[in-house]
């Protein structure tokens, strides 16, 4: 079965350094999403990117993060300048149109020190 | 935007005994409400979604209804069991605009035998 993958799985920065996470969404989806999880609590919605350009963005997502897909089947999270509350679970989630399953990808645990 | 609230926080049920969460939302506008199981460390997986133009969808052990007029969905699990052990996320959004899932906080269901 495809399914979204992510990488790193775990991620260590130091505080103010850049960090790109990826993700590779199964091959025909159309529709991509980046969400974050703080250790305990809800799954926060990030942004949304189709047709390659930003379609939705949460108050979450200020000027420190920005999404690229580079490619045909990459779809890259960075953040610029990362803070202590960065630290939490990155999951990228994917879907080939409006009415179907989102997949979520396996996230990239974020630490920063 | 959107906003999801989710009871109970927690939830401990005997093995066989069933289980029910319950979400409200906020959007009128939203028309899809999946229900996600996220296993610790894991990633969320869908395990039932019902669209607004349905009151009611069962799936074996786990049924989903929804009450459009007072914007509230509800997950019922009978005859849990020590596997159904996990936090399960409710989320809401604009299916046909492909707006991002919006998640309640969570419940974690505990199931002992």
């Amino acid at each position: 079965e495809p399914e979204v993958t992510q990488t790193p799985s775990h991620q260590v920065t130091q505080m103010g350094q850049e960090v790109i996470l990826r993700c590779v969404p199964i091959s025909n989806h159309l529709y991509f999403y980046w969400y974050r999880q703080i250790l305990g609590q809800k799954v926060e919605f990030l942004v949304s990117f189709y047709n390659n350009e930003i379609s939705e963005k949460s108050e979450i997502f200020d000027d420190q993060f920005s999404v690229e897909r580079p490619d045909g089947s990459n779809f890259t999270l960075k953040i610029r300048s990362t803070k202590l509350e960065d630290s939490a679970m990155y999951f990228c989630a994917s879907l080939v149109s409006p009415n179907t399953e989102a997949f979520f990808g396996q996230g990239t645990r974020l630490t920063v020190v | 935007g959107e906003n999801v609230e989710q009871h109970p926080s927690t939830l401990s049920v005997q093995e066989g005994d069933s289980a029910v969460i319950k979400c409200t939302y906020s959007d009128s506008a939203s028309n899809y409400f999946p229900w996600y199981k996220q296993e610790l460390g894991k990633r969320p997986q869908l395990i039932i979604d019902i669209r607004s133009n349905v009151g009611e969808k069962k799936d074996q052990r786990i049924a989903v209804t929804l009450n459009k007029t007072a914007k509230h969905f509800s997950l019922h699990i009978t005859e849990t069991q020590p596997e159904d052990s996990a936090v399960y996320f409710c989320a809401a959004s604009i299916r046909q605009a492909g707006t991002a899932l919006i998640f309640g906080k969570g419940t974690t269901l505990s199931v002992s035998s």
